[in-house]
């Protein structure tokens, strides 16, 4: 069975300082992976994902991923943290050996706190 | 373009009664997903639509089901509600499943009493 890991429940970062996002994975093939981000009392906003080919991912407001295949993971940076960047940041993926039945399983997220 | 719509957004039931929620997704979508999100077990699958037809369900009791109209549209419909079914619940909408990205509409704030 396909399954995501987010081992922190929160991150500190300050504002400036570059912030990382960590996520690992488990799925029998190839992994379908993205990020996604909620803000207070809203649904989820796609960030970013990686499907195929380079293994660093750009996505929105200045988000890059790194997939790393040996690790089983896709951990969520950014250069320099903003303090509108604290939210809820989900990890999922989607198992691409399991054709139509497969299903996206997101991790448990990772609050992002950003302080000046 | 018109991002996901979600209708009703806020619901109060009382337990035993049924609910039917509403979801329209983005124009040109043709899969719909719905998750039940909750403080305690985070985001779980419930089901995944695609042209009308069930392509997945999660592990969630038969209480819970759902469909998808011609025009893509989707409901889901909880029967016999139970205070443990008080939840957020989101629809996310895709081009297609598999590798395209899923827009998620801002939720139904379930709450059973």
């Amino acid at each position: 069975a396909q399954s995501v890991a987010q081992p922190e429940d929160q991150v500190n970062v300050a504002e400036g300082n570059p912030l990382t996002v960590k996520c690992t994975y488990s799925v029998s093939g190839n992994p379908y992976l993205f990020w996604y981000v909620q803000y207070p009392n809203r649904g989820l906003q796609f960030l970013l994902k990686y499907i195929t080919g380079d293994n660093l991912v750009k996505g929105s407001y200045g988000f890059e991923a790194e997939f790393n295949k040996s690790q089983t993971s896709f951990h969520l940076k950014k250069p320099s943290a903003l303090v509108s960047d604290s939210a809820l940041y989900f990890c999922a993926v989607r198992d691409s050996n399991t054709g139509t039945a497969s299903k996206l399983t997101f991790g448990t997220g990772t609050r992002l706190q950003v302080t000046l | 373009k018109a991002g996901v719509t979600q209708t009703p957004r806020y619901l109060i039931k009382t337990r035993g009664q049924q609910v039917t929620l509403s979801c329209s997704p983005i124009s040109g979508h043709r899969s719909v997903s719905w998750y039940q999100q909750t403080p305690g077990q985070g985001l779980q699958f419930l089901f995944e639509y695609f042209s009308e037809t069930q392509r997945n369900k999660g592990n969630f009791p038969g209480r819970f089901s759902g469909r998808q109209f011609s025009n893509s549209r989707s409901e889901m419909n909880v029967s016999t509600l139970e205070l443990g079914d008080s939840a957020l619940y989101l629809c996310a909408s895709s081009l297609h499943f598999g590798t395209y990205e899923q827009y998620f509409g801002p939720g139904t704030r379930l709450t059973v009493t």
